[in-house]
């Protein structure tokens, strides 16, 4: 199986801080990775896939980036309807596999 | 709007068949994949399996020697079972349509439902 390992684990931020997380998977994935927000007690939300595109209806503060093994999830300016769990997720093969998310509260 | 609701017992005994299904709105069961997820404190977000429009299904290795997944276009809904359950099968379980036209061949969830507790204890 492939590992998808994220960090960091949780982070604290503010509203307008620029948010960065880091994925990392154990084999080269090519651009097979997704990015998930999950609020509590709600379902995941496909937010970005294929690395870098924006699902509809996403806003553009969001974004992604990378290649092979070593992946990015940005969020420019946070808003407060950005306060969540954020998962990667990677579909080079099978079985799916998720990193273990961030999350990210108020400062 | 492509809607999904799972519905099934929140508790389930050792050794017993956990049982989940999930109901589709906005859609028909026939057009799309269909899959289940499920979410732990100790095991993350873990992907059990789906099913195709053919009814092809792929699953999880691990559980593969307990689990089924199935679709009835009747009632357009699809079904989860998991056989002789143990409490390390407790977890909010994820019912969704996956996307079959990725770029890798692997599908992947776009929409989910909104979960279901399901506890495994005597």
């Amino acid at each position: 199986d492939i590992q998808m390992t994220q960090s960091p684990s949780s982070l604290s931020a503010s509203v307008g801080d620029r948010v960065t997380i880091t994925c990392q998977a154990s084999q080269d994935i090519d651009d097979y990775l997704n990015w998930y927000q999950q609020k509590p007690g709600k379902a995941p939300k496909l937010l970005i896939y294929s690395t870098s595109n924006l699902e509809a209806g996403v806003p553009s503060r969001f974004s992604g980036g990378g290649f092979g093994t070593e992946f990015t999830f940005t969020i420019t300016s946070l808003q407060p309807e950005d306060f969540a769990t954020y998962y990667c997720q990677q579909f080079a093969d099978l079985p799916l596999t998720f990193g273990g998310g961030t999350r990210v509260d108020f400062k | 709007q492509l809607q999904l609701q799972e519905s099934g017992p929140g508790l389930v005994k050792p050794s017993e068949t956990l049982s989940l299904s999930c109901s589709v709105s906005g859609a028909s069961v026939a057009s799309y994949y269909w899959g289940w997820i499920r979410q732990s404190p100790e095991k993350g977000l873990e992907w059990i399996g789906h099913i195709t429009q053919s009814g092809t299904t792929s699953y999880k290795e691990s559980l593969k020697r307990r689990v089924s997944i199935s679709v009835d276009t009747s009632k357009n809904h699809f079904s989860l079972d998991l056989h002789s359950v143990t409490a390390a099968d407790t977890a909010v379980y994820f019912c969704g349509k996956l996307w079959s036209g990725s770029s890798s061949g692997v599908p992947y969830f776009d929409v989910w439902g909104q979960g279901t507790q399901v506890t495994v204890s005597s």
